[in-house]
């Protein structure tokens, strides 16, 4: 158990749908990353947050937003869905986002769209 | 652009050894780490790497050769429980902030 907490495990939606993932990272970590994986991709580093403020961005579309929040758990928004957006998506975190510093995974929200 | 390359599958048996190679060619380089990851599992960590060298870490080792932009992680006396991917990331600076660019993962099969 990394201690990194994402809900939901599983979402279900059609095309065109807006849908929110939510995740907790582990206590005292305040640097919150978000991932895709799909199975063409491979893992894609999408966007960094640390201590609320977005600190680095991937190649995350502009259908897609994140926040996180002064009680440091972050939210990974996905609007306007299309049948490519299936994948898992991974939170991860670490103490203070140093380059040095290993980031703690959660177990994924899989996304399928229908 | 940022290019990292492993091989996709590797079969090994149980109690040997293997090897697997990680290049890379990015634009800054802050590190090299290792995860593993079990099918439909979260990857986690195995080793990071930011000086050249072997880092030893029980059964698994990793090395790495910045002027070469190579690494691999060597896993000993293999277990069937270390069937799995192993991903090798390189860690970037993103202005502020900090990314890990994977490679797409070796599917490593131990075999007994």
């Amino acid at each position: 158990d990394s201690g990194v907490t994402q809900t939901p495990k599983h979402l279900i939606t059609a095309t065109g749908q807006r849908v929110t993932l939510r995740c907790s990272p582990r206590s005292g970590d305040l640097s919150v990353y978000w991932y895709q994986q799909s199975l063409d991709q491979g893992l894609q580093f999408l966007i960094h947050y640390y201590n609320g403020e977005e600190r680095a961005k991937g190649n995350i579309l502009e259908r897609f937003s994140a926040q996180q929040f002064p009680d440091l758990h972050s939210e990974l928004n996905l609007s306007s869905l299309e049948l490519g957006d299936s994948a898992l998506y991974f939170c991860a975190s670490s103490a203070t986002g140093g380059v040095n510093q290993p980031q703690h995974f959660g177990d994924g929200t899989r996304l399928s769209i229908l | 652009g940022q290019n990292i390359d492993q091989p996709t599958e590797m079969t090994a048996t149980e109690g040997a050894i293997v090897q697997i190679n990680c290049t890379y060619q990015t634009s800054g380089f802050n590190g090299l780490f290792w995860y593993q990851q079990h099918a439909g599992e979260a990857p986690t960590f195995l080793s990071y790497n930011v000086l050249d060298g072997l880092e030893e870490k029980g059964r698994f080792s990793s090395f790495l050769s910045r002027s070469k932009g190579y690494s691999y992680l060597l896993l000993k006396e293999l277990q069937m429980k270390d069937s799995a991917s192993y991903l090798c990331a390189v860690s970037l600076n993103g202005n502020a902030g900090n990314m890990l660019t994977f490679g797409g993962g070796t599917r490593l099969m131990v075999k007994p």
